[in-house]
């Protein structure tokens, strides 16, 4: 079965810490995402690559890099974390048909 | 913008009770937005529910409808007999690739 997995499940880290959060795919898909969710609230999309090497702005991008190396790999990179970007953190790949495959999510806590 | 909004939860019904879910979006930058219902069960991951990507149209899935009334710009789900398994947490969502989520709506179906 496809499948999206996201690493690490967890992670702590100081204001101005540096973090990567990182996603596989194995749906052989070319288009990709990267979403926050704070409690109470829907999913907002932060970048999105629709393949290797591609990367695109999504709608609260400010904060965040994307980086995505190969087809099932997309990486998202806090370079100076800060409180304001603790939330879950969810990937996922894209088919044709426009369903989105999602990710198990990865807790990220900025003291 | 490209919103969506939705029933504000937590909704509580009865077992074998009937259900709606109100969404309602607006897409100004898509002209012909396809329109989704995801669901994340207690414990698991955000999955797709049901998707329609024609207006007028209906889909369904595991006893629930959602119909797309471009009028009323409106997607709400429905379920005629809700169960206790249909506890979980529901998100409506309109998009064309990156995708629009509403805040979600809890679901709590009492036995």
């Amino acid at each position: 079965e496809a499948a999206v997995t996201q690493s690490p499940r967890n992670k702590v880290t100081v204001t101005g810490g540096n973090v990567t959060l990182s996603c596989r795919q194995t749906n052989s898909h070319n288009y990709m995402y990267w979403y926050r969710q704070d409690t109470g609230h829907g999913l907002r999309l932060i970048h999105y690559s629709y393949g290797a090497g591609n990367l695109q702005i999504g709608d609260v991008p400010d904060g965040y890099k994307a980086t995505r190396t190969t087809q099932e790999d997309f990486f998202l990179l806090l370079e100076l974390a800060s409180p304001s970007q603790t939330s879950l953190y969810f990937c996922a790949s894209r088919d044709w048909g426009d369903t989105q495959y999602f990710g198990p999510g990865t807790r990220l806590l900025v003291l | 913008g490209d919103s969506v909004t939705q029933t504000e939860g937590p909704v509580t019904v009865s077992e074998s009770e009937s259900l709606i879910i109100n969404c309602t979006y607006s897409a100004t930058s898509i002209a012909y937005p396809n329109l989704f219902w995801y669901v994340r069960y207690p414990g698991e991951g955000l999955q797709l529910l049901l998707k329609v990507i024609t207006a007028g149209q209906k889909g369904s899935s595991r006893g629930f409808e959602a119909t797309y009334n471009k009028e009323t710009t409106s997607f709400h789900l429905q379920k005629a007999s809700v169960q206790e398994s249909d506890s979980a947490v529901y998100y409506c969502a309109l998009g064309e690739g990156g995708i629009f989520f509403g805040d979600g709506t809890q679901l709590v179906v009492k036995p």
